[in-house]
């Protein structure tokens, strides 16, 4: 079964912290892997795409990396800021057009 | 075009009850996405349809389900004989076909209370 975890929960930070949100997934023949970002009672919005022949992505104070062969993805954030609480969600297709299947998400917290 | 736009953004209906969700995705997106959101999980796939035509559907859509979605524009979603179970987050997204480099771009859902 192609599944998807991710490691913590919930994580709870004081301002300024560089922090490292994980994502695993069961099926390590992926198409691409896609972090997203989900305010509370709100959609989703999306961060990073990784294609399944990339490393990493980056885009400002986010990084994402890939490790396909291993299952893993993570996603580091740098210098943390209270504005960046909110859920965050790995999600992974397995061929193109495909529906996503997601992690269950972490909840984040950064304290001011 | 300001992106994927659902309606409504909450719904509340007694068990037993018809309701119908819509989603207008993004025009030049000819794929579109359905799925379920409960509380303190990830989303879940429902169905999935390339222009008009629905290819995919989750087992998690029971007979009580359909979705449509007529000339390949916006898409809608019923529940008939609502159950509490119903309720959740449904959630529409759409992409670009051949859009290897672009994500799918999701809409602010429609909150679904069943009481």
């Amino acid at each position: 079964k192609q599944e998807v975890t991710q490691i913590p929960a919930a994580l709870s930070v004081p301002e300024g912290e560089n922090l490292v949100l994980n994502c695993s997934f069961t099926d390590s023949a992926i198409y691409n892997l896609q972090w997203f970002r989900q305010d509370p009672g709100k959609g989703l919005t999306s961060l990073l795409l990784i294609q399944s022949s990339q490393r990493e992505q980056t885009s400002g104070r986010l990084n994402a990396s890939l490790d396909k062969s291993s299952g893993r993805s993570t996603l580091y954030i740098a210098a943390s800021q209270p504005g960046d609480s909110a859920t965050y969600l790995c999600a992974v297709t397995y061929n193109q057009g495909g529906k996503l299947i997601f992690g269950q998400g972490t909840e984040l917290s950064v304290k001011p | 075009d300001t992106g994927v736009s659902q309606d409504p953004r909450h719904k509340i209906t007694k068990r037993g009850q018809n309701v119908t969700f819509r989603c207008d995705p993004i025009s030049e997106h000819n794929r579109l996405y359905w799925y379920r959101q409960t509380l303190g999980q990830g989303p879940e796939f429902l169905t999935y349809f390339q222009n008009e035509a629905q290819l995919e559907k989750s087992r998690l859509l029971s007979d009580r389900f359909s979705a449509e979605r007529p000339k390949g524009s916006f898409s809608t979603l019923e529940i008939q004989r609502t159950e509490q179970g119903d309720s959740a987050m449904y959630l529409c997204a759409s992409r670009p076909q051949g859009g290897d480099n672009y994500g799918y771009t999701f809409g602010s859902g429609t909150r679904l209370t069943v009481v």
